[in-house]
């Protein structure tokens, strides 16, 4: 079993809509939870990242984390066509330089 | 600012053969990376190097090696190319920990 299980999709939404992209994973020691974009045939950036439990929101974009449930989320607002591309969840242990990534969901926004 | 910057871009290798991937970054950034990319996979850590003149193995070093040649540059080396390292491969910079990573833009290698 993957250490972070991550939905392949494609998940295909209309432009405008909330999407929801969600990630699990097993070790509750994992601290740090981030979300990466990546556009094809590029490298991933960095969108955000949370420490520990709670919701963080920066524009369009919010990411939560639930420790108790092991389930992080990132919703996106008014999804726009440039959303498109694959979301990476990555999780890290505090004081290590390891990130541990999930299998990416990649996302279509139709306009 | 270029950031982080791979070459080659793309490669074709033949089973045996060896290459140095390299990998520079501009920010002035402590810890370097190498990770591989591969369709269902994820990306996966291959080598870091913490610091310069420190280098550590990650999930998957097994058929590479890597040197930390200054603050600037860290290479990944593939002594005897097998099809399994089939790949898209990325190097990434932060200033400290794994967070807020940068990466390149990849290079694409077969292995024939």
């Amino acid at each position: 079993q993957k250490e972070v299980e991550q939905d392949p999709g494609p998940l295909s939404v209309p432009e405008g809509a909330i999407v929801s992209l969600n990630c699990t994973y097993s070790n509750s020691a994992f601290q740090y939870f981030m979300w990466y974009r990546q556009y094809s045939r590029k490298g991933p950036e960095l969108l955000m990242y949370t420490y520990s439990s709670g919701n963080k929101e920066d524009g369009r974009f919010t990411a939560q984390v639930d420790k108790s449930s092991k389930y992080i989320s990132l919703f996106i607002r008014d999804s726009q066509p440039s959303d498109s591309a694959t979301y990476l969840c990555a999780m890290q242990l505090d004081s290590s330089y390891k990130l541990i990534f999930g299998s990416g969901t990649r996302l279509l926004v139709r306009p | 600012n270029a950031g982080v910057t791979q070459t080659p871009k793309f490669q074709v290798l033949k089973t045996g053969q060896s290459m140095t991937l390299q990998c520079a970054q501009d920010m002035n950034h402590n810890s370097m990376y190498w990770y591989r990319q591969d369709p269902g996979m994820g990306l996966r850590l291959i080598y870091y190097s913490a610091s310069e003149g420190t280098t550590d193995k990650g999930e998957v070093p097994n058929g590479y090696n890597v040197s930390r040649l200054n603050k600037r540059e860290f290479s990944l080396r593939l002594e005897s190319a097998a099809p399994s390292q089939t790949s898209v491969y990325f190097c990434a910079s932060s200033e400290q920990g794994g967070l807020e990573a940068f990466f390149g833009q990849g290079t694409r290698l077969t292995v024939v």
